[in-house]
């Protein structure tokens, strides 16, 4: 079984600028995450898809950030403009949605790491 | 904000010793799941814990939960230095969000 796809693995780039992530979550998975982990700290939500719906966007700072999962299935992360305190791992997760899945256990991606200079 | 609390913040331990660490948390749980990372990798899952679940065992790992002291153990027997990694415990509120602590750096010395 595939895991979760993400890209680019690393981007560097300079603050005001613009940046998208990119991830294919596990097939058949209908919901996928994203999340911010700041070097030190654990995984924090920023966004949480059921199929191409929004569940919860309650942290994601959306004067500077969006999401989309148009068909269900791969979604992307921009950032729009960069600052300093972006630069973090990004990473994307999914799982079975909840009536198919007992438990919540998310698969993660290897993530984006990002440096905003 | 972050629901979990893992402590020690660090661990550094002999191969063939024993790793304990602890997570503490603040609200009712519908579980508690327990994370590996590895440096510059994603997360991977270990092991899930249900709030009427008092022990778990799974290979070499040992997972507790006190839902009235509200608070979980990951014990990590015989380590390895393939354990070596960050662990992250994450609560589940009953709507399939999972928040995390800060997680427990763990250093397995050869």
């Amino acid at each position: 079984e595939a895991g979760v796809a993400q890209s680019p693995r690393y981007k560097i780039i300079e603050k005001r600028q613009s940046v998208a992530f990119w991830c294919n979550p596990i097939s058949g998975h209908a919901t996928l995450y994203w999340y911010q982990q700041i070097l030190g700290q654990g995984p924090k939500l920023l966004i949480q898809f059921q199929n191409n719906g929004v569940v919860d966007d309650s942290q994601l700072p959306k004067d500077r950030f969006s999401a989309e999962r148009l068909k269900g299935v791969d979604s992307t992360l921009k950032i729009q403009p960069a600052k300093l305190e972006d630069s973090a791992v990004y990473l994307c997760a999914s799982s079975l949605e909840a009536p198919l899945s007992n438990s919540n256990e998310q698969f993660f991606g290897p993530g984006t790491r990002l440096t905003v200079l | 904000s972050q629901q979990g609390e893992e402590d020690p913040q660090a661990l550094s331990i002999q191969e063939g010793e024993n790793a304990t660490m602890n997570c503490s948390y603040k609200t009712s749980i519908n579980n508690l799941q327990w994370y590996r990372q590895n440096s510059g990798r994603g997360l991977v899952h270990l092991i899930l814990i249900r709030s009427n679940e008092r022990e778990k065992h799974s290979g070499r790992l040992r997972v507790t939960l006190d839902t009235s002291k509200k608070s979980s153990s990951l014990l990590i027997t015989a380590s390895r230095a393939a354990d070596t990694a960050s662990y992250f415990c994450a609560t589940d509120l009953d709507d399939y969000k999972l928040s995390f602590g800060a997680g427990t750096t763990v250093t397995v010395r050869a």
